[in-house]
Order: C-alpha cells, then sequence, then structure tokens
C-alpha cells in the first residue's frame, strides 16, 4: 500500500462549488503539505502543518483553507472554486528529524 | 529572496546518451537541496539530496547530482539515459520552517 495517499486522484467541479481534497498517511510522520503545481511554475506551498495543533499558511493560501483532523490526516478545501484553481495538487510528509519530503501520487482538479 | 531557476524547459536526449539537468538555487545559507522526477500521471519521487559532506552525491536510478558553492549550481546528470527516464524533472532547495522551494521543471523526452 502506498505511504501517502490522496483523494479523489481526479476531479471535475463547476465555479462556486466547495470541494475537499484529502490526504492520508501511514509514514507516522508530524509535518504535512499541501502545493499545487502548474505548468511551467513548478510546485508552490499552499498551507503546511508541523503537528495537529499547528496549521501555517504557504505562498499561495488565499482561496484555500485546511483541516488536520490527525496526524495522519491532512485536507485541504476550496470554500469556493474558480477556474483559476485549476491545477495538479500534492500533497507531501516529512519528519522532524529529516529534511526529506515524500509526496503522494497527485490530485488533478478542474474548476469550470 | 530564496529560489530555484532550472534554465532548460524542454531537453530531448537520445537513448543510451549522457545526460545533463541545469539547476542554480538563490539561497543565503548553506543550502539543502533536492532533485524529485515526476513520471507521466505519477507523484514526485525523490531521485536524490545533498545536506552536507562529498559535493558529488549519489542517488537511485543512476543519477548523481554535484553541488557547486561557487556557481550556486546542483546539476543532476546521468552517463547513459534509458527510454524510462523520460520524466519531468524538479530541482528544489530548503527553505525556512522546511517548505520546499521548487523550479519551474524540466521535461526530458528520450527518442530511441
Amino acid at each position: 500500500d502506498a505511504d501517502v495517499t490522496q483523494t479523489p486522484r481526479n476531479r471535475i467541479t463547476k465555479t462556486g462549488k466547495r470541494i475537499m481534497l484529502e490526504c492520508s498517511q501511514t509514514k507516522g510522520h508530524d509535518r504535512m503539505y499541501w502545493y499545487r503545481q502548474d505548468p511551467g511554475l513548478g510546485l508552490r506551498l499552499i498551507y503546511y502543518s508541523f503537528d495537529v495543533k499547528d496549521i501555517n499558511k504557504g505562498e499561495i493560501s488565499d482561496g484555500y483553507s485546511v483541516s488536520r483532523q490527525a496526524q495522519a490526516k491532512f485536507s485541504l478545501s476550496l470554500e469556493s472554486a474558480i477556474p483559476n484553481q485549476t491545477a495538479l495538487y500534492f500533497c507531501a510528509t516529512g519528519r522532524l528529524d529529516t529534511d526529506t519530503q515524500y509526496f503522494g501520487p497527485g490530485t488533478r482538479l478542474t474548476v469550470l | 529572496a530564496q529560489s530555484v531557476t532550472q534554465p532548460d524547459i524542454h531537453i530531448t536526449v537520445s537513448e543510451g546518451a549522457s545526460l545533463e539537468l541545469r539547476c542554480n538555487y538563490s539561497y543565503g545559507a548553506t543550502p539543502y537541496l533536492f532533485w524529485y522526477v515526476q513520471s507521466p500521471g505519477q507523484g514526485l519521487q525523490l531521485l536524490l539530496k545533498y545536506f552536507s559532506g562529498d559535493t558529488l552525491v549519489q542517488g537511485i536510478k543512476g543519477f548523481e547530482a554535484e553541488f557547486k558553492r561557487s556557481q550556486s549550481s546542483f546539476n543532476l546528470r546521468k552517463p547513459s539515459v534509458h527510454w524510462s527516464d523520460a520524466a519531468e524533472y524538479f530541482c528544489a532547495v530548503l527553505g525556512g520552517y522546511n517548505k520546499l522551494i521548487f523550479g519551474a521543471g524540466t521535461r526530458l523526452a528520450v527518442h530511441p
């Protein structure tokens, strides 16, 4: 089984809809991250969490919110989706004593 | 400001040829550097990382990278490319609060 899973893997929605992307990990890592990938821009950090009670904004957090329901779960929400949020979204995990991050398979989101 | 530049958006090589993907970073302190690979429809997989010590780092799949502080570079190399190496490659530097800062990526095509 994959260490970092994301659901759904693909989602098409309409402008104004609320969307939740979920991430679960079995690696036992404290730290979790949400990135979005756009062609020609690489990956940019949306939110990150160092533990259940610690949530921090990344460089592009506007229009997004997150919830760290448990150490193993970190959800990303788009309260009112807009077309320029069409992107590939990645969840990643990391540990306090190592600087390596491990990525999930990604969720492709299309907002019409 | 911390940043990563990958000057080549697309590179095409013949199978069996050597490969070098360029990466330049901007970071005030000693950088922690990474190379990730993203195969079509897949998440990001860590190829190798540099934290300190030997400036020539060996990774998985026969890749290596050399850290050159004087040139602010961390170029990825492989002596003989295989068709399965066709993918997108991302260079990243670890910024404050363990946030990864990614380059825009280099897409590699391999001709038979």
